[in-house]
């Protein structure tokens, strides 16, 4: 049951778009679309952000984008906001019927 | 509003049992399924159990199996982590989260409870 692989981190300017991505398996991310991405404020319960690998929650800002090629998943914000910055991990269902999170991206806006 | 509220966290030694709660409110408890998920200070999130409606399909992280049991009370909607040989690595912050009526996703989630471990 090993973490799924993000970047330690991805930074980009105000107003551009950036892409994080989340490699597994064909165990996990690969053989099935549930993969989510929660958003992580330091001091504040995870958010939300997509589920079920392209679908955003109500109230969540179409600024934030899902998709999935193979064992990869992406999570994409246009548009980027200094309220963006913050730590973003992706979850993927696996075929042993549990659950697994990535490994954690802090994204930074310059 | 929903709101889920953990307690139960507090210092325990190595080898020793705590059993943490999480109560619910504004929205219909036994729809959902909940999940617990754990923060070590500094680290990332970590899946460790999640219960299906009813209580009656569990699963578990391999590294709490057999340590760790998840249970519910739908009439006092509360959810419930029993931990027990509670190790050094156990220590981290306790989350429950309501698991998506139609989606994969943990759509609420609590404040979270500390859970630390030392002698």
């Amino acid at each position: 049951q090993s973490a799924l692989t993000q970047p330690a981190s991805v930074s980009g300017s105000p107003g551009q778009s950036i892409t994080i991505s989340c490699t597994g398996t064909t165990s996990d991310v690969g053989g099935y679309n549930q993969v989510s991405w929660y958003q992580l404020h330091p001091g504040k319960a995870p958010k939300l952000m997509i589920y079920d690998v392209t679908n955003r929650p109500s109230g969540v800002s179409n600024r934030f984008s899902g998709s999935k090629s193979d064992n990869t998943a992406s999570l994409t914000i246009s548009g980027l906001q200094a309220e963006d910055e913050a730590d973003y991990y992706c979850s993927s269902y696996t075929s042993r019927s549990l659950r697994v999170f990535g490994t954690g991206t802090k994204v930074t806006v310059l | 509003e929903v709101q889920l509220e953990e307690s139960g966290g507090n210092m325990v030694r190595p080898g020793g049992s705590l059993r943490l709660s999480c109560a619910v409110s504004g929205f219909t408890f036994d729809d959902h399924g909940m999940s617990w998920v754990r923060q070590v200070p500094g680290k990332g999130l970590e899946w460790v159990c999640e219960i299906n409606w009813n209580g009656g399909s569990t699963g578990y992280a391999d590294s709490v199996k057999g340590r760790f049991t998840v249970s519910r009370d739908n009439g006092k909607k509360s959810l419930y982590l029993q931990m027990n040989s509670l190790r050094d690595e156990d220590t981290a912050l306790y989350y429950c989260a309501r698991n998506q009526l139609f989606g994969s996703g943990s759509d609420y989630w609590g404040q979270g409870t500390l859970v630390t471990v030392s002698s």
